[in-house]
C-alpha cells in the first residue's frame, strides 16, 4: 500500500524567513503533485513534477522531486502572510487511473 | 466560470437519511474522481470514472455508497442510510485523458454533516 508522509505537520514561521516542507512516499513513482488548501476551501493545484530532478518555481514557492530518494520538497522563500494555508503533496502510481494518494498535509502559519 | 462545480456546498442531514451530491466537471475532461476528506487529513480516493464507466472503487466505498456518471458528463454520489461517520467534505475532481500527466482539478466540495 502506498504511503505518503509529510513533515512537519504543523509549521509556524515568521514573515521573511525560509523553510522547507518534505514529502516522502513509499513506492516508485515519477509523478508528484503539490496542492494548497485554505481553511474551508477546496484544493488548488500548485505544481506538477513529472521526472527525477524536476524543479518548478512560482513566486516564493519552489518544488523539486528526487524519484530515487522518493522525496519531494516544497521550499518557501521569504515567507509572507498570504502563504498561510495547508499544503498537500500527492502521488499517483497506477497508470490507467492515476488516482492520487495524498499526504497528511502541512499546516503553515506565517506570523507577521 | 469553467471550473469544477459541486452542489450542494453544505448538507446537514439526520442519521439514516439518504443524500445525493452532484459534480459537474470541466467540460472537456473525461476523467472524474470522488474523494473524501475528514478534518485534519488529506483527501482519500473513493471512486473514478472514465467517461461513463466506473473503473475503480475504493474499499472505503461501502455498499451504502453509489456513484454514477450517466452520460459521461456530470456525476452523482449517493449515500444511503447515512451514519455519523460519513460526516466529511466530499470532493470531486476532473482531468483530461489527453494529458501526458493527470493534473486533477478540484471542485469546492460538499460538506456533509450527519446529526
Amino acid at each position: 500500500e502506498l504511503k505518503v508522509e509529510q513533515n512537519p505537520l504543523f509549521l509556524s514561521m515568521q514573515e521573511g524567513k525560509n523553510y522547507t516542507i518534505y514529502c516522502n512516499y513509499s513506492t516508485t513513482s515519477d509523478r508528484l503533485y503539490w496542492y494548497r488548501q485554505d481553511p474551508g476551501k477546496s484544493l488548488e493545484s500548485l505544481f506538477v513534477l513529472l521526472s527525477n530532478g524536476a524543479v518548478k518555481q512560482e513566486g516564493r514557492l519552489m518544488a523539486s522531486l528526487d524519484t530515487k530518494a522518493r522525496l519531494s520538497t516544497l521550499h518557501i522563500t521569504a515567507a509572507v502572510h498570504d502563504l498561510s494555508a495547508t499544503y498537500f503533496c500527492a502521488v499517483d502510481v497506477n497508470f490507467g487511473n492515476e488516482k492520487l494518494t495524498f499526504g497528511t498535509g502541512t499546516r503553515l502559519t506565517i506570523i507577521p | 466560470d469553467t471550473g469544477v462545480s459541486q452542489d450542494p456546498r453544505h448538507k446537514i442531514t439526520k442519521r439514516g437519511q439518504n443524500v445525493t451530491f452532484r459534480c459537474d466537471p470541466i467540460s472537456e475532461h473525461n476523467r472524474l474522481y470522488w474523494y473524501r476528506q475528514t478534518l485534519g487529513q488529506g483527501p482519500e480516493f473513493l471512486t473514478y470514472f472514465q467517461n461513463e464507466a466506473q473503473l475503480e472503487k475504493s474499499r472505503l466505498l461501502s455498499d451504502r455508497f453509489s456513484a454514477e456518471r450517466p452520460k459521461g458528463s456530470f456525476s452523482t454520489l449517493e449515500i444511503q442510510r447515512t451514519e455519523q461517520g460519513d460526516s466529511a467534505m466530499y470532493l470531486c475532481a476532473s482531468s483530461s485523458y489527453r494529458d501526458s500527466y493527470n493534473e486533477q482539478f478540484f471542485g469546492p466540495g460538499t460538506r456533509l454533516t450527519v446529526l
